[in-house]
């Protein structure tokens, strides 16, 4: 079975300090792992992806993972956080099938 | 290269109604992708066309269903409408059909039912 846990539902940082979204999934097979950003009524895109090449992973707009495959983590990061970084975040993780599962969502706000 | 696009943008419906839902993927994109997002249940995959097939398929009523043409257009049909059918409806295409293929989303269609 495939799922994926945001362990945050809303995460709240001031402008210049680091962002941490956490991520963790279960996946009966080896998993091809995603973080989206959706900004408000707006589709998804890709910040980054992971595909068992390099297990630290780096994405857009200064974004980086670590696929850690003991703690079945993906936690997202970045050094310094931006007004326009304000959105919603989904991890995802995609079995080996051709469909997304996708997490519950982290809304990530960003204090001025 | 244009985008994804989907029409309408936004919809309104009463219950028992039936809707249909345009999506025209990146151009060279065979494969689109549709999904459901609501605030209680979250992005929820409604199923996958590649080459006029569907080839994947979540876990939702027969009242969902879809096509894809041979130019990799997609529609979505909802039939017999519920309070509960009202979401946000995204379509996304890739290029492949590996699941490797990043997904490119459209804005979506945000349906309203009454």
């Amino acid at each position: 079975a495939q799922s994926v846990t945001q362990l945050d539902s809303h995460v709240s940082v001031s402008e210049g300090t680091p962002v941490l979204l956490r991520c963790n999934y279960s996946s009966s097979y080896s998993p091809s792992l995603f973080w989206y950003v959706q900004h408000p009524n707006k589709g998804l895109q890709l910040l980054l992806k992971y595909t068992s090449a390099a297990t630290l992973v780096k994405g857009i707009n200064g974004f980086e993972a670590e696929f850690k495959k003991s703690e079945t983590s993906f936690h997202l990061t970045k050094p310094s956080a931006h007004m326009s970084d304000a959105a919603e975040y989904f991890c995802v993780v995609s079995p080996g099938a051709n469909n997304l599962f996708f997490g519950t969502g982290t809304r990530l706000t960003v204090i001025p | 290269k244009a985008g994804v696009t989907q029409t309408p943008r936004y919809l309104i419906k009463t219950r028992g109604q039936q809707v249909t839902l345009s999506c025209s993927p990146i151009s060279g994109h065979r494969s689109v992708s549709w999904y459901q997002q609501t605030p209680g249940q979250g992005l929820q995959f409604l199923f996958e066309y590649f080459s006029e097939t569907q080839r994947n398929k979540g876990n939702f009523p027969g009242r969902f269903s879809g096509r894809q043409f041979s130019n990799s257009r997609s529609e979505m049909n909802v039939s017999t409408l519920e309070l509960g059918d009202s979401a946000l409806y995204l379509c996304a295409s890739r290029s492949g059909g590996n699941s490797y293929n990043e997904q490119f989303f459209g804005p979506g269609t945000r349906l309203t039912v009454l």
